[in-house]
């Protein structure tokens, strides 16, 4: 089974809307950690968010939130007032494990983001 | 403040040749991980080192594919008689401890095998 698990290959949303991108994961952990990284097309890897199986609030920064919902095993990453400059591809990973036991990032597939005017 | 570097950005080889690809970490972090990306798919990790250990290469194809993090120096992932299927982005993260969350990624290494 997928560890991560991304079903939105390309999305398409109009500047200042707000988008869902979804994210399910599988683990049988009870302490993992979860990212979301934009690589725009000129390739590097951009760090927006992160969302700890034990936090109990839903992760914020700026226009970037984690919707987390435990039961379902998702970590749906919701962009508010989308801009022109988001257009990217966008992964979502997760890092199993207590943190000190295992530090690698299992990624997603990882969805097109297309904003258009 | 430099962020992760890594070099060359751009590497060219024949079938056969070696790669060398370059890490230099954060400053202040000795946790280096390596990531590979094929074309049009998400990262896949190969190895976590620590300096002058390599503590997960879990990822690591087992013939051809080794990697170092020197008491000095960068880390180097290095592909020996390196074949088309190498062709790939590589990414090389650092991050200043073993638990802390983020993991900083470099600008990566597009490696093309001719």
């Amino acid at each position: 089974a997928q560890k991560i698990t991304q079903t939105q290959p390309g999305m398409f949303v109009q500047e200042k809307e707000a988008v869902t991108l979804d994210c399910t994961y599988d683990t049988s952990d009870q302490s993992y950690g979860l990212f979301w990284y934009k690589q725009p097309s000129s390739g590097e890897m951009i760090f927006l968010i992160y969302q700890g199986s034990y936090d109990e609030q839903n992760a914020t920064e700026g226009r970037y939130s984690l919707n987390f919902q435990k039961a379902r095993k998702s970590a749906n990453l919701v962009i508010s007032a989308s801009q022109l400059g988001d257009s990217a591809m966008y992964f979502c990973a997760m890092r199993e494990g207590s943190t000190g036991t295992a530090s690698k990032l299992t990624f997603g597939t990882g969805t097109r983001l297309q904003v258009t005017l | 403040n430099a962020g992760v570097m890594q070099n060359p950005r751009h590497l060219v080889r024949r079938r056969g040749q070696e790669a060398r690809l370059r890490c230099s970490p954060m400053k202040g972090h000795s946790h280096v991980y390596w990531y590979r990306q094929l074309p049009e798919e998400g990262l896949k990790f190969m190895v976590y080192l620590q300096k002058e250990n390599i503590i997960d290469e879990s990822g690591m194809p087992k013939e051809r594919f080794s990697a170092e993090f020197p008491k000095e120096g960068p880390s180097i992932l290095r592909i020996q008689q390196v074949v088309r299927g190498d062709s790939a982005a590589y990414f090389c993260a650092s991050s200043p401890t073993r638990t802390y969350n983020e993991q900083f990624f470099g600008p990566g290494t597009r490696l093309t095998v001719l």
